[in-house]
């Protein structure tokens, strides 16, 4: 049962351009969604949350977007750059539990 | 420290020794989570700590794996009988708390443990 999903493996954007990143949940007591970053062998990094309760929330370039009746979530990166070139995790949080995190989205950002 | 700090970085073993897997979360979290990642695929959650005590084991695949977490800082992913569909990067992370997804994890570089 995957809880999180994310259904484009792969993507790839101009640099300047705008990319989106799409993200679908099953579990609707998810109180907190959460996207990292993640670069070749390294851990994964935080870049920005939403609460449950939010239907956006924006942090310099980053902004992510809630549709709760839908159960999707959405990243926005504008503009993007070739350093946003990476695997990008949507995760969802459970109160009082862990962290449940989709197989991720490989972000190519063309020169 | 700085970060969180997983040791070794690699580690090679065969089919049916056993290993230990370290991580060093920051100073004063309190919530240490352990997850597993093979390839091609996301992050998937084993166990998680608050302070010394198991919180949630339910990720544990099976028996042969076992956290500790003594002293509610350091932490040790054990894995007896090793199998080779145990390949994978070990990743270990913390929070300062527990509870809400407000909390923030700061995750490690990771463990690659290949199996041979």
């Amino acid at each position: 049962d995957q809880q999180v999903k994310q259904n484009s493996p792969s993507l790839s954007v101009q640099e300047g351009r705008i990319s989106i990143l799409n993200c679908d949940y099953t579990n609707s007591m998810f109180d907190y969604f959460l996207w990292y970053k993640k670069y070749p062998a390294e851990g994964p990094t935080f870049l920005i949350s939403i609460s449950s309760i939010k239907d956006k929330n924006e942090d310099g370039r980053f902004t992510v977007f809630l549709n709760k009746s839908a159960k999707h979530l959405s990243l926005h990166i504008v503009p993007s750059q070739p350093g946003d070139s990476a695997v990008y995790f949507c995760a969802g949080h459970n109160y009082g539990q862990n962290f449940v995190f989709g197989p991720g989205t490989r972000l190519s950002v063309l020169p | 420290g700085a970060g969180v700090s997983q040791t070794p970085s690699n580690k090679v073993t065969e089919k049916g020794k056993y290993v230990e897997l370290r991580c060093d979360p920051i100073s004063g979290h309190t919530a240490l989570y352990w997850y597993r990642q093979s390839l091609g695929q996301g992050p998937e959650f084993l166990i998680y700590f608050q302070g010394t005590g198991a919180a949630d084991d339910s990720g544990l695949p099976n028996d042969r794996f076992f956290a500790v977490r003594p002293e509610g800082s350091v932490s040790t992913l054990k894995i007896q009988r090793t199998e080779r569909g145990d390949s994978a990067v070990y990743l270990c992370a913390s929070s300062p708390t527990w509870g809400s997804g407000a909390n923030v994890l700061t995750f490690g570089a990771g463990s690659r443990l290949t199996v041979l």
